[in-house]
């Protein structure tokens, strides 16, 4: 039950596009296509942006996109826009109904 | 609209227990395994605990593995989360989450607990 790696930041200037990365193992992201990408703004709930490696939740804009290669799950967002700036989570389902999260990444738009 | 409404976080000792809840509405509550995911002051989610959509199936985190009880009531649409032996450790907001197709989906507001003297 380790956490997943996470860098611990990121920045980008607006319209630019930026990409986090995330690596767990062969138990977790490399085992399961169910890896899902969050949007949290402080003191706010998580949101769901990304499931399933690549697929979008009704309403989230298409410049954020996912892909995974063997064990590291990847988010960009295009087109940077200053509301983008939050924290983002990744997670993994890790199998037995269990999930692992990443670390998460704070995005600064310059 | 899915809602998910924590409550019953507070300040406690350590050693001491919390009981948490939380309300589920704009779904079929018992069709789901919910979770509880936590998040400490200033760090990332942390996933501590899942149950079954009819109660029979619980997992939990090793962290709080014999001291955390997770359990529900699908004629009250209501998650619980049974905290004893607390220790600072265990400070963090907690959230509660929907599970849907292996993914939370849906996660509520959140209630804190501090655990300190």
């Amino acid at each position: 039950q380790s956490a997943l790696t996470q860098p611990r930041s990121v920045s980008g200037s607006p319209g630019q596009s930026v990409t986090i990365s995330c690596t767990g193992t062969s138990s977790d992201v490399g085992g399961y296509n169910y890896v899902s990408w969050f949007q949290q703004h402080p003191g706010k709930a998580p949101k769901l942006m990304i499931y399933d490696v690549n697929k979008w939740p009704s309403g989230v804009p298409d410049r954020f996109s996912g892909s995974k290669s063997g064990n590291t799950a990847s988010l960009t967002i295009s087109g940077l826009q200053a509301e983008d700036e939050a924290d983002y989570h990744c997670c993994s389902y890790a199998g037995a109904y269990t999930w692992v999260f990443g670390g998460g990444t704070k995005l600064t738009v310059l | 609209e899915v809602q998910l409404v924590e409550s019953g976080g507070g300040l406690v000792q350590p050693g001491g227990s919390l009981r948490l809840s939380c309300v589920a509405s704009g779904f079929t509550f018992s069709n789901h395994w919910m979770h509880w995911v936590r998040q400490g002051p200033g760090k990332g989610l942390v996933w501590v605990s899942g149950i079954s959509n009819d109660g029979r199936g619980t997992t939990y985190a090793d962290s709080v593995k014999g001291r955390f009880t997770i359990s529900r009531d699908n004629a009250k649409n209501t998650l619980y989360l049974q905290m004893n032996s607390l220790s600072a450790d265990d400070t963090a907001v907690y959230f509660c989450a929907r599970d849907h197709a292996k993914t939370p989906d849906y996660w509520g507001q959140g209630t804190l607990v501090t655990v300190s003297s």
